[in-house]
């Protein structure tokens, strides 16, 4: 039972690089979310998907593209990595947005030079 | 401006003796809430949730408490183990389709 699984767990960009981190849950949740951990500022939503084939933007998405590539699936993309996007990024997943609990990853973290 | 807020950044509790962490919020649409458990280098937990139509929720050694006339909740730990220390998120959000919103945390620390 993984729950949500993401990769890469640890990564270094150097600024205007880009990457994705990808995220996938077998629960069979219905909604998936980005959050970014900063110190100091707890967790804030970068991109959520409420259902396959939904995206929106959280409170903090510039810099972000996302992809609900299935129901299991949720990628977070960085076009061209700046410094200010050092964090530890989390996927979470639930079963319907809502009430309810969150699922986490063990979280990404990614530094960018 | 941030509306969930955890003002103790940390608390440090001995051993088998009580641990309250508070939480406040901003905004009267939140109607459900949560507290989160995050060890380093792990993903936050679930730890326990509470409605608006109840004041309070126990499981186990933990009880939430929620005042929603002051917009305040507390995680009561009785008794505090080494086990409990980490950082415990605090999260708001509504009934009706609303993402939740997160405190910056308070990191506990129980003393043995």
């Amino acid at each position: 039972n993984a729950g949500v699984t993401q990769t890469p767990k640890f990564q270094v960009l150097k600024t205007g690089q880009s990457m994705t981190l990808q995220c996938a849950q077998d629960m069979n949740h219905n909604s998936m979310y980005w959050y970014r951990q900063d110190p100091g500022m707890g967790l804030r939503l970068i991109y959520y998907s409420a259902s396959e084939g939904t995206t929106d933007k959280g409170e903090v998405p510039n810099g972000y593209n996302v992809s609900r590539l299935n129901k299991r699936e949720f990628s977070l993309r960085l076009e061209s990595a700046a410094p200010s996007q050092t964090s530890v990024y989390f996927c979470a997943s639930s079963r319907m947005q809502g009430p309810g609990e969150l699922f986490f990853g063990e979280g990404s973290r990614l530094t960018v030079l | 401006d941030q509306q969930v807020k955890q003002n103790s950044p940390s608390l440090s509790v001995q051993e088998g003796r009580i641990s309250i962490l508070n939480c406040d919020y901003t905004n009267s649409m939140f109607d459900y809430f949560l507290w989160y458990k995050k060890y380093p280098a792990e993903g936050p937990t679930f730890l326990i949730s509470i409605s608006s139509i109840k004041d309070k929720n126990e499981d186990g050694r933990f009880t939430v408490f929620l005042n929603k006339s002051a917009k305040h909740l507390s995680l009561h730990i009785v008794p505090s183990q080494p086990g409990d220390s980490a950082v415990y998120f605090c999260a708001a959000g509504g009934n009706y389709g609303q993402n939740f919103v997160f405190g910056p945390g308070t990191r506990l620390s129980v003393l043995p």
